[in-house]
């Protein structure tokens, strides 16, 4: 089936550091997905951080950014200088095509920015 | 500003007990979800729907049911609540086109004893 595997967490960096935090897919049922990472800051909902639907595109927003690889099945997320404000779990998901909407997700990645 | 909304946010429920939690969007998307999160899982998608007076069941619907009324309204109902529905829950909403963002409520946190 369809499946998302992302970096184990939690992973801890010091403010100002770089960061990439991996996440690769399993599409099989699904020519072209849609892939986003997702974002849930303490004591709320999960919110959107970055999207991309077009593979070789690159999605960015808040100094993050992602490739949609489809050679690798890869949608990594990297910032080149984390801020203790970054500290949240990060999902990485997978879209299904069509209008349904539906999102496979990835365990989450536990993300302490230490300052 | 896109809003989910869900209530309650805390719930203790007695095994065997009828669970109603709600979801309200002021998005005016078709689409509503249930997903449920928990260690080790991420989030699993237990229901969903396209619009008033329908539902679908996602990959774990057992166990659940759940009822749109309305556009703006998504109910998750369990009926005989066990322990193993211990969870947090996430409801949220979407529109019809490719690649739309999808909006999360903040999730209802539910403790079966």
């Amino acid at each position: 089936g369809d499946s998302v595997t992302q970096t184990e967490g939690p992973v801890t960096v010091s403010e100002s550091e770089s960061l990439i935090i991996n996440c690769t897919y399993s599409a099989t049922s699904i020519a072209y997905p849609n892939l986003f990472w997702y974002v849930r800051y303490p004591g709320e909902g999960l919110q959107l951080l970055l999207k991309v639907i077009t593979a070789g595109q690159k999605g960015s927003s808040r100094g993050f950014e992602a490739t949609y690889n489809k050679e690798t099945t890869s949608f990594h997320l990297q910032k080149a200088s984390v801020q203790e404000s970054d500290s949240a779990v990060y999902y990485c998901a997978l879209g299904e095509a069509g209008n349904t909407g539906k999102l496979i997700f990835g365990l989450g990645t536990t993300l302490q920015v230490q300052p | 500003e896109a809003a989910v909304t869900q209530s309650p946010r805390n719930k203790v429920a007695v095994t065997g007990g009828k669970v109603t939690l709600s979801c309200n969007q002021t998005n005016n998307h078709n689409n509503m979800y249930w997903y449920r999160q928990d260690t080790g899982h991420g989030l699993r998608l237990i229901h969903y729907s396209y619009g008033a007076g329908s539902t679908e069941k996602g990959d774990i619907p057992d166990g659940y049911k759940a009822s749109r009324p309305s556009q703006e309204n998504f109910s998750l109902i369990l009926e005989l609540a066990t322990p193993s529905q211990t969870s947090v829950y996430f409801c949220a909403s979407g529109g019809r086109d490719r690649g739309t963002e999808v909006f999360f409520g903040k999730g209802t946190r539910l403790t079966v004893v």
